[in-house]
C-alpha cells in the first residue's frame, strides 16, 4: 500500500496566488522529507529537504521565498508556492525515508494560468 | 561526485519479449544503495528494489531480476516475458552512506508493444 500520501493531485490556479501542497507519511515518522521538482520527460530535479522542527535546505538556484516549506510534524511538510507564475507549473514530488530507502508521493500536478 | 547514467533513452519492445535496462553508477563512497523505481503514466514513482553495496547477490522477484556488478559499477534490471503494465519510465538511483540525497539517472523510457 501506499507509504506517502501527496495532497492535491491536482491543481490549477491564476497567475499570482499561493498553492499549499501537503506530502504526509503514512504509518511512519519522517524526520526528513525530500520535495521534487519534474519536468515533462525529464528526471527529478531535488528542491529541498525538508527537516522537523527546523528550517528546510534548499538547492542551488531554488528560491526558499517562493518555494516555501514548512514541516511542523514527524508526518507532515508542506510545500508553498508563493505568488504563482506561469512558468511554476510543473509535477511537484515529495518522498520520506523509511529504513533508508525514500517512497514518493503521488505527486501534485500545478498548473498556473 | 556521483553519478548514474542510464544511457538507454527509449526502449520499444513487443509484448512478451525480454528486455534490460543499463544503469552505471559512479561514486567514491565504499559504501552506498543502488535503487530501482518505475513511474507509470500516473506519475507516482514505485519503488522496486533496493541493493546494498556490500551485498552482490542478484536478485530476483517475479518477472524483475537485477544484475549487480561492482567490477563493472553496473546494476541491470531486466523484465522477463514483458507485458504492457510494464510500459513506463524507470530511474534507476544511487545514495551514498551517510548521503540523505538520491542521486538519479535520467531515466529509461520502456514501451511495451501489444
Amino acid at each position: 500500500g501506499a507509504v506517502v500520501s501527496q495532497h492535491p493531485s491536482r491543481v490549477i490556479c491564476k497567475s499570482g496566488t499561493s498553492v499549499k501542497i501537503e506530502c504526509r507519511s503514512l504509518d511512519f515518522q519522517a524526520t526528513t522529507m525530500f520535495w521534487y521538482r519534474q519536468f515533462p520527460k525529464q528526471s527529478l530535479m531535488l528542491m529541498a529537504t525538508s527537516n522537523e522542527g527546523s528550517k528546510a535546505t534548499y538547492e542551488q538556484g531554488v528560491e526558499k521565498d517562493k518555494f516555501l516549506i514548512n514541516h511542523a510534524s514527524l508526518t507532515l511538510s508542506t510545500l508553498t508556492v508563493t505568488s504563482a507564475h506561469p512558468e511554476d507549473s510543473s509535477f511537484y514530488i515529495c518522498s520520506a525515508r523509511r529504513n533508508g530507502t525514500q517512497y514518493f508521493g503521488p505527486g501534485t500536478r500545478l498548473t498556473v494560468l | 561526485a556521483q553519478k548514474v547514467t542510464q544511457a538507454q533513452t527509449e526502449i520499444s519492445v513487443v509484448e512478451k519479449e525480454d528486455v534490460t535496462l543499463d544503469c552505471v553508477y559512479e561514486t567514491r563512497d565504499t559504501t552506498y544503495y543502488l535503487f530501482w523505481y518505475k513511474q507509470p503514466p500516473s506519475g507516482e514513482l514505485v519503488f522496486l528494489i533496493r541493493r546494498n553495496s556490500f551485498d552482490e547477490q542478484n536478485e530476483i522477484s517475479g518477472r524483475y531480476s537485477w544484475n549487480f556488478q561492482k567490477s563493472t559499477s553496473s546494476f541491470n534490471f531486466t523484465i522477463t516475458a514483458s507485458q504492457v503494465v510494464d510500459s513506463a519510465v524507470y530511474f534507476c538511483t544511487l545514495r551514498g552512506f551517510g548521503n540523505e540525497k538520491l542521486t538519479f539517472g535520467t531515466g529509461t523510457r520502456l514501451t511495451i508493444i501489444p
